[in-house]
Parts: C-alpha cells; sequence; structure tokens
C-alpha cells in the first residue's frame, strides 16, 4: 500500500536556524498538509495545500512558516527562524480529494535547543 | 469554530472487557467525524468514519447529533487494541479540503 514519507525523522537545529521538513506524499493525491503536536499535546493543523498554493491555514502558521511544492512529488515546510516553542513532531499528510480519508506520515521530530 | 473533547486522557481495561472511549464534539454546521489510531512508533491511521458506518477490527462508533458525540466503542477488547485513539472532526468546505481538528487523544491500555 502506497505510503506517506517523511523526511528525516528526527531534526535537532539550533535556535534561529532555518529548517525544511521533507514529505512525499502518495503520488495521485491532490490535497496535502501540516500538522504539528508539541509533546503531551494534541496534533494541530498548521496548513493545507492544493492546486499548487496554500488554501487554508491557522493562526499558528506565521510569517516564519512556508510550504512549497517545488516539484512533482515533494512538499516542503520551511521554518525560517527557528524557536524553542517550535519543537514538536511535524506530521505531512495527504488526500486524494477534499473529503476522502486523510493518509499520514510517520512524522519528523524537530527539537530545536 | 470547531472543538473536539476528548476527556479522558488514559483509559485501562482488562482483556475482554468492553471499552468505550468517549468523544464530543462542536461545530455549527455538519461535521464528518472520524477516529484515528496511533499503534506505539507507528504513523496515525484512520479507523473508521461515521460515514460509512462499518466496523473496523470490531470498534464501532456512532454520530449522536443530539448529544454532540462519536463515542468509539468496542465490545471485547485485546491487547493488540493498546494504543492512542485520537477522535476527529472535519468541516463541511466541499472544494477547499477541510481541516481535520483534533481531540487530546485517549491512551488505551488493554491489561491481560
Amino acid at each position: 500500500e502506497p505510503e506517506v514519507t517523511q523526511t528525516p525523522s528526527h531534526q535537532v537545529t539550533q535556535m534561529g536556524q532555518e529548517v525544511i521538513l521533507r514529505c512525499v506524499p502518495i503520488s495521485n493525491h491532490l490535497y496535502f498538509y501540516w500538522y504539528r503536536q508539541i509533546l503531551g499535546q494534541k496534533v494541530e493543523f498548521l496548513v493545507s495545500f492544493y492546486n499548487n498554493e496554500i488554501s487554508e491555514k491557522s493562526e499558528i502558521f506565521d510569517d516564519q512558516f512556508s510550504v512549497e511544492r517545488p516539484d512533482g512529488s515533494n512538499f516542503t515546510l520551511k521554518i525560517r527562524s527557528t524557536k524553542l516553542e517550535d519543537s514538536a513532531m511535524y506530521f505531512c499528510a495527504s488526500r486524494v480529494r477534499g473529503l476522502s480519508p486523510l493518509h499520514f506520515g510517520n512524522g519528523t521530530r524537530l527539537t530545536v535547543t | 469554530a470547531q472543538r473536539v473533547t476528548q476527556p479522558e486522557k488514559l483509559l485501562s481495561v482488562f482483556k475482554g472487557a468492553p471499552v468505550e472511549l468517549k468523544c464530543n464534539y462542536s461545530y455549527s454546521g455538519s461535521p464528518e467525524l472520524f477516529w484515528y489510531v496511533q499503534y506505539s512508533r507507528q504513523r496515525l491511521q484512520l479507523l473508521l468514519r461515521h460515514i460509512s458506518r462499518e466496523s473496523i477490527k470490531g470498534f464501532t462508533a456512532d454520530l449522536n447529533k443530539g448529544e454532540t458525540s462519536f463515542h468509539l466503542k468496542k465490545p471485547f477488547a485485546q491487547e493488540e487494541d493498546s494504543a492512542m485513539y485520537y477522535c476527529a472532526l472535519s468541516g463541511d468546505k466541499e472544494t477547499s479540503g477541510s481541516r481535520l481538528t483534533f481531540g487530546e487523544g485517549t491512551q488505551l491500555t488493554v491489561n491481560p
């Protein structure tokens, strides 16, 4: 069964550094998402992406965050200047259509020191 | 605004006992409700969704609009059911693909 893949599985970075989290959604999927989960807290929506543009974003997704689909397969989340509070598990997800089931990747654990 | 509440962070039952994981939601329109499961060291996986009205791994969940609940039930818990369970809600925005709002999660432990 095809899966959403995320790399790296764990990223450690220093405060103020830029970080790029990578995702390869399932190939025939059209809608892409990023969620995050701070340790001990709930999974939170960050952003959705469709037709090469952001379709919805949460209050968390401020100017420090950006997403990109640079080619036909990758979907990236960039954090320009990381803060300690950005430490979390970041999940990429994709779906075929707007209301079809969401498929999640294994997540990238981001640690900001 | 959409909101999902799972009142129990931890739930522990014995093998063979019935289990119910509670979920309440708040949404003004017609939501779609889901249960996701995360086994140890694995990804979030869709367990079931209310519109399909099916039973997966012996679990069922019925949407109760009057009580705004979507509790997950299984009559006889198994040890392999031990996992983190998340209730999630999606709004009714068809064209852009609605965000999922998750509850806090319930860690289910089934003891032998």
